[in-house]
């Protein structure tokens, strides 16, 4: 079946333009996360969706990132003004997650964005 | 708060080789997941293998295995039998269970060499 999806798969703007992210989740996975992950770092945490829970919003850096996800699908990834320290790979991942949890995460490709 | 530890930044293996990679974690909790996982350098991060903490037996997927020592808290993953598509990031994971989130380490870059 198809695996999580993510666009575009590179994004290059220019300091202080708006960004939109996109990520398609696998269908039926009921938890959706937001990662970044900066030149040969690790996974930095920026948002997580369950159901119609409200988010996990404790990993957003600043209140210029935001995120939605519509219909419990679909999640837009927002980041206003940006800045060069903003560059980095955003990695979108869905999981089977409920009340339960345990269930392994499934990534999509990234997107990588370079602000200039 | 749990934390996540690689301590090897880089690694390299001769085909055909063994290779162990370590993984240390700090929590309370008493339930947990683990989880490796593997990044080539197409960016595709793809699962390898799950251990879950009430399992006393090591978790094993074909060349994969994992020593999971729960007192140690410690989650080292051994890849037998190299091959260069190997050749990747390792990201050792930890979420709690009940839970969602997911702690990452910062990673093992590992190459295999012919």
């Amino acid at each position: 079946g198809a695996g999580v999806s993510q666009s575009p798969s590179n994004k290059v703007t220019e300091k202080g333009k708006d960004v939109e992210l996109r990520c398609d989740p696998i269908s039926g996975h009921t938890a959706l996360y937001w990662y970044r992950q900066s030149l040969g770092q690790g996974l930095e945490f920026l948002i997580y969706f369950q159901g119609n829970s409200a988010p996990d919003k404790s990993g957003l850096p600043s209140d210029r990132f935001s995120a939605e996800r519509t219909g419990g699908s679909v999640s837009t990834l927002t980041i206003q003004r940006t800045q060069q320290e903003d560059s980095a790979v955003y990695l979108c991942a869905s999981s089977l997650s409920g009340t339960g949890g345990g269930y392994e995460q499934y990534f999509g490709p990234g997107t990588r964005l370079t602000v200039t | 708060a749990q934390t996540v530890t690689q301590s090897q930044p880089e690694m390299s293996v001769q085909e055909a080789e063994t290779v162990t990679l370590s993984c240390t974690y700090d929590t309370s909790e008493s339930n947990y997941y683990l989880f490796w996982y593997k990044q080539p350098p197409s960016r595709q991060m793809i699962l390898v293998i799950r251990q879950e903490a009430y399992k006393q037996q090591n978790a094993t997927e074909n060349r994969f295995s994992v020593n999971f020592q729960k007192a140690a808290k410690s989650f080292s993953l051994k890849i037998s039998d190299s091959q260069l598509g190997d050749t990747a990031m390792y990201f050792c994971a930890f979420m709690k269970h009940p839970g969602n989130q997911f702690y990452f380490g910062t990673g093992t870059s590992l190459t295999v060499i012919p």
